[in-house]
């Protein structure tokens, strides 16, 4: 299962606060993404990035932000405006932006409260 | 943008019998649809794809086949397991964009 990580599994965090997800890739992608996934509404795209220093948002950008200052590194960061954050977040990339399979990552559970 | 609308929600089949989930696309520039399969609390994991150039690609017990007139595409599965039994995921894009997926598919497969 190697190839993309992502960190912690579970995170846990008190409402208001900023919250940063790390997602890490070796496999020598250029594009990586990140998806939402909350039961019955499928993954939806949040952020994705085709180079680095390059990105754009996705359908439920609000709320969310990210950076793509190293090819092996996509992190994002759940603000204390998403209004809804708790939620599974997958992380995938892929060799080119699009077209070509994307691989996911273990995912990391968010939990606000 | 793309939508992806995906049919239907949840598939409860016999072991040994078909299984067939659709799926349509919005935007005609799309030429990649892949499907994934995720088991309960794993990743999605890509089982099949298919490009526009291509009508139908089989493999094994999986069939994908692509209406690109219709803007439709389909997931066979023949001769079903209980194995089978988890989340499957339809996706589309064109190149440069990130894959737009519908809401999935939960099949039960029963013994």
């Amino acid at each position: 299962d190697g190839g993309i990580t992502q960190s912690p599994k579970y995170l846990f965090r008190k409402e208001g606060q900023n919250v940063t997800l790390s997602c890490e890739q070796n496999l020598n992608h250029d594009a990586m993404y990140w998806y939402r996934q909350d039961p019955g509404q499928g993954l939806r795209l949040i952020y994705y990035s085709q180079i680095v220093n390059d990105f754009q948002k996705g359908d439920i950008a609000e709320g969310y932000s990210v950076s793509r200052e190293k090819k092996e590194s996509f992190p994002l960061t759940v603000t204390s405006a998403q209004k809804n954050p708790t939620a599974f977040y997958l992380c995938a990339s892929s060799t080119r932006g699009g077209s070509y399979e994307q691989y996911f990552g273990p995912g990391t559970r968010l939990t606000v409260t | 943008g793309e939508n992806v609308e995906q049919h239907p929600s949840t598939l409860s089949v016999q072991e040994g019998d078909s299984a067939v989930i659709k799926c349509t696309y919005s935007d005609s520039a799309s030429n990649y649809f892949p499907w994934y399969k995720q088991e309960l609390g794993k990743r999605p994991q890509l089982i099949i794809d298919i490009r526009s150039n291509v009508g139908e690609k089989k493999d094994q017990r999986i069939a994908v086949t692509l209406n690109k007139t219709a803007k439709h595409f389909s997931l066979h599965i023949t001769e079903t397991q209980p194995e089978d039994s988890a989340v499957y995921f339809c996706a589309a894009n064109q190149a440069g964009t990130a894959l737009i997926f519908g809401k999935g598919t939960t099949l039960s497969v029963s013994s």
